[in-house]
């Protein structure tokens, strides 16, 4: 069936980095744009990144730009989300969604917990 | 960037009831508007899209209407596994891709 699988998170020192993956399952992984979504604790969900199918165009959020870098491997399936700089408001529980008629499917999150 | 306002925050009612939940979007989004489904510890569940068409595996209870900067989300007769929190989100004008702040449909 259709899956994907997030991993990464964990808790990391402010200004510290962190890369999350996002394996993908039973689909044509390298025909689908693919998105990261955010949500910290107890708020709203914020959209994050997206990558072309083919990583020719990629977009950020204002909040993340120049920190964030989404890329992904066609070859193993797997979407990155390489976060650097990382700040207290960076907590959250990072999803990745395949980009289909909205975002169609979701991975089960991985939660990042920037702290000292 | 669209803001999209989602109308009431938290709405209050019983198994059997209809649901109607509100979004709104700050310029026109088109039919370019999907609805999620999130339970506490789960990951959100797409419910419609294109403003009106149900994902795959969506009961009939669930529907959707509205375009441009108006939409709805009816719930036709709550079951109990839909007490939850309802998103609306819009993929026309991008990016961001944007998100209504949430509509919990509670007991």
């Amino acid at each position: 069936q259709v899956r994907l699988v997030e991993s990464g998170g964990g808790v990391v020192q402010p200004g510290r980095s962190l890369r999350l993956s996002c394996v993908a399952s039973g689909f044509t992984f390298s025909s689908y744009d693919m998105h990261w979504v955010r949500q910290a604790p107890g708020k709203g969900l914020e959209w994050v990144a997206i990558t072309w199918h083919d990583e020719s165009n990629k977009f950020y959020a204002e909040s993340v730009k120049g920190r964030f870098t989404i890329s992904r491997d066609n070859s193993k399936n797997t979407l990155y989300l390489q976060m650097t700089s990382l700040r207290a408001e960076d907590t959250a529980v990072y999803y990745c969604a395949r980009a289909y008629n909205g975002m169609d499917v979701w991975g089960q999150g991985t939660t990042v917990t920037v702290s000292s | 960037e669209i803001v999209m306002t989602q109308s009431p925050a938290t709405l209050s009612l019983s198994p059997g009831e209809r649901a109607t939940l509100s979004c709104r979007a700050s310029q026109s989004v088109s039919s370019n508007l999907a609805w999620y489904q999130q339970k506490p510890g789960q990951a959100p569940r797409l419910l419609i899209y294109g403003a009106s068409t149900r994902a795959t595996g969506i009961p009939a209870r669930f529907s959707g209407s509205g375009s441009g900067t108006e939409f709805t989300l009816t719930i036709s007769s709550l079951q109990s596994e839909d007490f939850a929190v309802y998103y609306c989100q819009q993929y026309n004008n991008w990016p961001p891709w944007t998100f209504g702040q949430g509509t919990k449909v509670e007991v």
